[in-house]
């Protein structure tokens, strides 16, 4: 079945450092999409992006179609983007990858 | 930010018991997800449904849950007789057309 594969598993900054977080899916997405879950469990839609480079705030995200990776690069992070980060790839129902739990200190 | 609401935000029962979650859409969204999240963290497809037709379901959920989106009523997810591995949070999301899903704050499901 499809599958999403997310590295690091955690990643524990220093607030102002920058985070890279990496997704490797194993078909070509028709929508590829960066979730964040807070400690709670509610989950938010950070970016949708099924190619290129797309950026909102201190996000970026860059997906690679042909071969099969997403990237989500957090700038300057600060205590509050800790929390997981999910990569999904979305063929109608979601496909989840494991997560990436961030930690950022301060 | 996400219109979907979903009620009880938590719900515990015994063994053999039935559990019942609501989910309201967000206005204007005729699909309707529900995801299971375990306690590992993984994420499990249940059901979908687009108005009130049952569009995918998976065999577990056909088995063991009853699930319905009535017009002018919330849709309800329905574990007919829980099971200590039904412990999870259960997520409800909405989307218009093939847009992104957004998602509710969830139902954390415990099983004693």
């Amino acid at each position: 079945g499809q599958q999403v594969q997310q590295s690091p598993a955690s990643l524990v900054l220093q607030e102002g450092e920058n985070a890279e977080l990496q997704c490797n899916f194993s078909s070509t997405a028709t929508q590829l999409q960066w979730f964040y879950q807070s400690p709670g469990g509610s989950l938010v839609s950070l970016l949708s992006n099924p190619s290129g480079t797309k950026h909102t705030g201190r996000l970026t995200s860059t997906t690679v179609t042909k071969e099969r990776r997403s990237s989500l690069h957090i700038s300057s992070s600060q205590t509050t983007d800790s929390g997981t980060y999910l990569c999904v790839h979305n063929q109608g129902k979601l496909i989840f990858g494991q997560g990436t739990k961030l930690s950022i200190k301060p | 930010n996400s219109k979907v609401i979903q009620t009880p935000r938590y719900l515990v029962k015994g063994q053999g018991q039935k559990a019942k979650m609501r989910c309201i859409p967000e206005k204007g969204h005729p699909v309707v997800f529900w995801y299971q999240q375990n306690k590992n963290n993984e994420f499990k497809f249940l059901i979908n449904f687009q108005n009130q037709e049952v569009l995918q379901q998976i065999d577990m959920t056909e088995k063991r849950f009853s699930a319905e989106c009535p017009s002018n009523s919330p849709c309800s997810l329905e574990i007919q007789s829980s099971e200590a591995g039904d412990s999870a949070l259960y997520l409800c999301a909405s989307r218009q057309g093939r847009a992104e899903q957004f998602f509710g704050p969830g139902t954390r499901l415990t099983v004693l």
